[in-house]
């Protein structure tokens, strides 16, 4: 069972604005470790979608914004477009179980 | 082209053993970690472990320590992971990442910034 959780499942109309939690503890998101997002489009690898809380990799659209705060991170997607559809994870390091760790995962859909 | 190519699909009989590659090009192998990423069918990705490709160190996590076995072939860029004593719900996709830490050359300080394209274990009873 992951230690960062997330919502199943989003959804929005193409053009909305959709935003994904991703809520840890003192002992990971809490104690200053970084936060990723990841995206992996259905049947690919995930690739790297935002790092270090808040910063895009070149050639990820700047509809894509992280944001971290306390014990929580946030991923924003504004003017959702048809191929945003995919699963989303958030991810980050736990120092009680010296473990990488990842979200449990958001499904993303336009309606 | 910086990039990861892992081998191809395996179907195992409960008990037996496999080893998955994944080999790297397009930058210098033993300057980055390598992790893996075990993904069951319809679920979530899950952390395993990583290896030290210069030294050959690994770490794995709790739940996979008993039974897995990471190593490289620095020679050929190679990173490999054993899984041992498969079982039926060992079945799933299991992935390699290239971890850009902050002494390495890389933007993405502390992600996963390079995946391999994955590779399906699948395990029969």
């Amino acid at each position: 069972q992951s230690v960062l959780t997330q919502p199943p499942s989003v959804s929005g109309a193409p053009g909305q604005r959709v935003t994904i939690s991703c809520t840890g503890s003192s002992s990971n998101i809490g104690a200053r470790y970084d936060v990723h997002w990841y995206q992996q489009l259905p049947g690919t690898a995930p690739r790297l979608l935002i790092y270090v809380n808040n910063i895009r990799p070149s050639g990820v659209p700047d509809r894509f914004s992280g944001s971290k705060s306390g014990t929580s991170a946030s991923l924003a997607i504004t003017g959702l477009q048809a191929e945003d559809e995919a699963d989303y994870y958030c991810q980050s390091y736990d120092s009680s179980l010296t473990n990488y760790v990842f979200g449990t995962g958001t499904k993303v859909t336009v309606l | 082209q910086v990039q990861l190519v892992q081998s191809g699909t395996e179907v195992k009989e409960s008990g037996a053993s496999v080893k998955v590659s994944c080999k790297a090009s397009g930058y210098t192998f033993t300057g980055y970690y390598v992790h893996w990423v075990r993904q069951a069918p319809g679920q979530g990705l899950e952390w395993m472990g990583w290896i030290n490709t210069d030294s050959g160190d690994a770490k794995y996590s709790q739940n996979f320590q008993d039974w897995v076995t990471m190593t490289r072939d620095a020679s050929i860029s190679t990173a490999y992971i054993e899984l041992k004593r498969l079982r039926p719900d060992d079945t799933a996709v299991y992935f390699c990442a290239r971890y850009c830490s902050a002494s390495a050359n890389c933007y993405a300080t502390n992600a996963f910034d390079i995946w391999g394209q994955g590779t399906l274990v699948t395990v029969s009873s």
